[in-house]
């Protein structure tokens, strides 16, 4: 069973037009999160949802709303899509701990969705 | 502030050569993770390590090392005997203790050449 799923894997879609990704995790981990890779291959991180709640929003703009139903699922909805939108984004969850616990805690990725804006 | 850097960019070996990868990291933390991630020319990101400050034990798996050194904030990552499959870029990533915070380094794109 996969762990971090992302649907769709590819999108192909005009300027302008409002498109979303989903992504679930089978995991039971508390916390999930968006990244975007852009064309150099640098990974910057958008949002962190911990059960359901937002903890992190790294100015993004807000064309990008993130949507968590349920602790499982993080979805990206992006409004009004532009060409610099064009990129690989990448779901994730993780286990949060607490300080000086050391625990083999996952940092699970999805594998991907390539975003092309035409 | 947190900042993870890999200076560099891009390394070509011949097949069977062993290959360091550096990682250099800035925290103020006293608590936090750092790791190793491979991405294929596939696009997916490959988990390959974990290790939490805590623990400077070095780490061997199959071809793979890693040289965690707090002193010098490097978290190093060598292949041995590389193959043509290990061509793909390599990220070293630092997270806070309760991973709200990633951050990933700029990555070396490794090409093993036959």
């Amino acid at each position: 069973d996969t762990a971090v799923s992302q649907t769709p894997k590819y999108l192909v879609t005009q300027m302008g037009n409002d498109k979303s990704i989903k992504c679930e995790q089978n995991l039971g981990h508390d916390t999930m999160y968006w990244y975007k890779q852009d064309s150099k291959k640098f990974l910057k991180i958008m949002f962190s949802y911990n059960n359901k709640e937002l903890i992190i929003n790294e100015t993004v703009p807000n064309r990008f709303s993130p949507k968590s139903p349920d602790k499982a699922h993080l979805n990206l909805h992006i409004n009004s899509l532009e060409l610099g939108d064009s990129a690989v984004y990448f779901c994730a969850s993780s286990q949060v701990g607490t300080p000086g616990e050391i625990h083999n805690y996952g940092y699970t990725f999805g594998s991907g969705t390539r975003l092309t804006v035409v | 502030a947190q900042k993870v850097t890999q200076a560099q960019t891009e390394i070509s070996v011949v097949e069977k050569e062993d290959v360091t990868l550096d990682c250099v990291y800035e925290t103020r933390d006293t608590t936090y993770y750092l790791f190793w991630y491979k991405q294929p020319p596939s696009g997916e990101l490959v988990f390959l390590i974990r290790r939490n400050s805590f623990d400077e034990q070095n780490e061997i798996s199959g071809r793979y090392s890693w040289n965690f050194q707090k002193s010098t904030s490097s978290f190093n990552f060598t292949i041995t005997a590389s193959q043509v499959v290990d061509s793909a870029v390599y990220f070293c990533a630092l997270s806070e203790w309760n991973f709200n915070k990633f951050y990933f380094g700029s990555g070396t794109k490794l090409n093993v050449k036959p």
